[in-house]
């Protein structure tokens, strides 16, 4: 999807351990986002990042941290799975100054 | 606060029927507002968006949308709906000349035969 890649595709994880997910750019956008999808909800805002070690909290960014150490790769960690975090998380990137952003395939997480 | 609402969850359409999916956002002095559809597994697809000009704007798959500063709405519409077109379908706002996207709860259309 417009150079976005994430990985893993699919996780099955147990309760209380560390995840990370991985979002890799082809495209050189100076901001990054991780989103997560339940259903009723939309899409929430984790974290997002607006440059090489500068990231700031979404909406919904408790149990979440982030690093991103070069422009292309934004990490999104689970400190601790709880099963409250079993979502789909979709990495994005805005493509212009409108807002227009673009999404990856999303990460489909379970924590059991 | 900003919010963006999207008045129903799931629209269940006839095939060749039109159909409007409703999008309301809390009001702003600057917005861009932009449709995403998301085809089952698959990742968010832009739709449309609207920048400023003509308030009605066309986007992929034959859909439109009108701006509507007065009601602070942003309706999709389709003249006539297919199959290919079940789908669940988000209504985003960007406040702040080019922030970041925050999202309605998506609505769910179903087309049937």
């Amino acid at each position: 999807d417009a150079g976005i890649t994430q990985s893993p595709r699919h996780k099955v994880t147990e309760t209380g351990t560390p995840v990370t997910l991985r979002c890799h750019q082809t495209e050189n956008h100076r901001y990054m986002y991780w989103y997560r999808q339940d259903p009723g909800h939309g899409l929430r805002l984790i974290h997002y990042s607006y440059g090489v070690k500068d990231t700031d909290k979404g909406e919904v960014s408790d149990g979440y941290s982030v690093s991103r150490s070069k422009t292309e790769d934004f990490l999104l960690t689970l400190e601790s799975a709880t099963s409250s975090q079993t979502s789909v998380y979709f990495c994005a990137i805005r493509v212009d100054m409108t807002g227009e952003t673009t999404f990856g395939s999303g990460t489909r997480l379970t924590v059991v | 606060a900003q919010s963006v609402t999207q008045l129903d969850s799931q629209v269940p359409v006839f095939e060749e029927a039109p159909v409007e999916l409703r999008c309301n956002y809390s009001s702003s002095v600057s917005v861009y507002l932009f449709w995403y559809v998301q085809y089952p597994n698959q990742g968010l697809q832009l739709l449309l968006k609207y920048l400023s000009g003509s308030t009605l704007v066309k986007g992929i798959n034959g859909f439109e949308a009108e701006f509507n500063k007065s009601q602070t709405s942003f309706h999709l519409r389709k003249p006539s709906v297919h199959i290919s077109d079940t789908a669940e379908y988000f209504c985003a706002v960007s406040y702040n000349q080019g922030g970041k996207l925050i999202f309605g709860q998506g609505t769910e259309l179903s087309v049937k035969p």
